[in-house]
Formats: C-alpha cells, sequence, structure tokens
C-alpha cells in the first residue's frame, strides 16, 4: 500500500542554522503532498502543499518541492528560529485520503 | 482557523466501559475523519464519512464505530475500551474537491486505565 517515509527524528539544530526533513512517498500515480506541523498539545496545522510534478510549495519560509523522479519532497528552510520547534510531518493524498509518515521532532536552541 | 470543535479535550475511563468522542464542524465540509496518533505510528486513520450516515473504515479500525447523523457531527465510540486504545484521537474535515489538505482539530486526550 501506500508509505510515507520520514527521517528519524529528534532532529536538534542551532538558531539560523539550515534545516532539511527528508520525506519519500510510494504511491502510483501522482499524489498530491503536505507537509503540516504540530505544536506542543495542538492539532496539525497545514504548512505546504504542492499538487504536481516540480510544483514548489512554501510558507513561512519553509519550502519542499514535489520530485516525481526520486518520489521526494524535502522540507526545507533556511534560518531556523526557536520558534520552529515541533513536530514535522510529511503526508500524500489521493482519493480524499492522506496517509502520514511517523513524524519528524525539531528542536532549535540558541 | 478551520472551525473544529472536539469535545471532550482529556478523558480518563476505565478498561471495559463505553466511550464516545465528538467531533463538531462548523465548515460544511463533506468529509470528515477521525486518526489516533501514538508514538512512533504517527498518524493512523480509524474511520472516515464521506456524508450523513456515509462512512467507512480506515487501517486502524478494530474496537471503533463511528456515526454521522448531520453534516456537522461525527461521532467515534470505543464499545468496550481497552488499554491499548489509550491514545491522542484526531478529527479532521476537508472539502468535496480534489487535492484538498486536511484540518485538524485540537485532539482528545484518552487514558484507558
Amino acid at each position: 500500500g501506500d508509505s510515507v517515509t520520514q527521517m528519524e527524528g529528534p532532529v536538534t539544530l542551532s538558531e539560523e542554522a539550515f534545516l532539511t526533513i527528508n520525506c519519500t512517498y510510494t504511491a502510483t500515480g501522482y499524489p498530491s503532498l503536505f507537509w503540516y506541523v504540530q505544536y506542543p498539545g495542538e492539532g496539525l496545522q497545514l504548512l505546504l502543499k504542492a499538487t504536481k510534478a516540480d510544483d514548489k510549495g512554501s510558507n513561512k519560509g519553509f519550502e519542499a518541492t514535489y520530485r516525481k523522479e526520486t518520489t521526494s519532497f524535502h522540507l526545507e528552510k533556511g534560518s531556523v528560529q526557536v520558534s520552529d520547534s515541533a513536530v514535522y510531518f510529511c503526508a500524500q493524498g489521493g482519493g480524499n485520503k492522506l496517509t502520514f509518515g511517523t513524524g519528524t521532532q525539531l528542536k532549535v536552541e540558541l | 482557523d478551520a472551525g473544529i470543535t472536539q469535545s471532550p479535550r482529556h478523558k480518563v475511563t476505565e478498561t471495559g466501559t463505553p466511550v464516545t468522542l465528538r467531533c463538531h464542524q462548523t465548515e460544511n465540509h463533506r468529509y470528515m475523519y477521525w486518526y489516533r496518533q501514538d508514538p512512533g505510528h504517527g498518524l493512523r486513520l480509524i474511520h472516515y464519512s464521506y456524508g450523513v450516515k456515509d462512512t467507512d473504515k480506515g487501517e486502524v479500525s478494530d474496537g471503533y464505530s463511528v456515526s454521522r447523523s448531520k453534516t456537522e457531527d461525527f461521532l467515534l465510540t470505543l464499545e468496550s475500551a481497552t488499554s491499548s486504545q489509550t491514545s491522542v484521537y484526531f478529527c479532521a474535515i476537508s472539502p468535496d474537491r480534489d487535492n484538498q489538505p486536511q484540518h485538524f482539530g485540537d485532539g482528545t486526550r484518552l487514558s484507558i486505565l
């Protein structure tokens, strides 16, 4: 079946460091791809999305590019802040359902 | 924020008791979903609904039932709670259009002793 694989966490970075969180998917066809963020004690919030190959989703300094050839949707940010500390989930969508990765915890320190 | 309210937000109960969680939306979206979140598993779909009285199973539906008698309400019931159902439960909604993201409630933390 469809699955999403994310890099294991936690990822610990210093403020202003560059962030990459890897995500690969296995769906056939052309699923939509999403990144969600979850802050402590809260639900998931949509961070960005891409619906077709080579699309780049971006929001709040984060970006991810839909790479069909490598079935990847890696999340990047050029300079992280302490307030970016959260759990990040990659997801693929098709048929009005989503399949999530297991989440990657990001900790940003001063 | 999408208008999604989950109730209760926290609940502690005993093994063998029935439990019902409620999800209420004000967006008039067609699709509603129940997930559970557990360490190491991410979010797993329990059941979902694609309209009033129209529901289907997700990947971890055993031990759970759902009902949707109105567009705005989606209930999740544990008929006889077990300790393995201790989890954080999230409701999500999405409109009836392709490639649309889901929007999530703030979750219900359920502990079964």
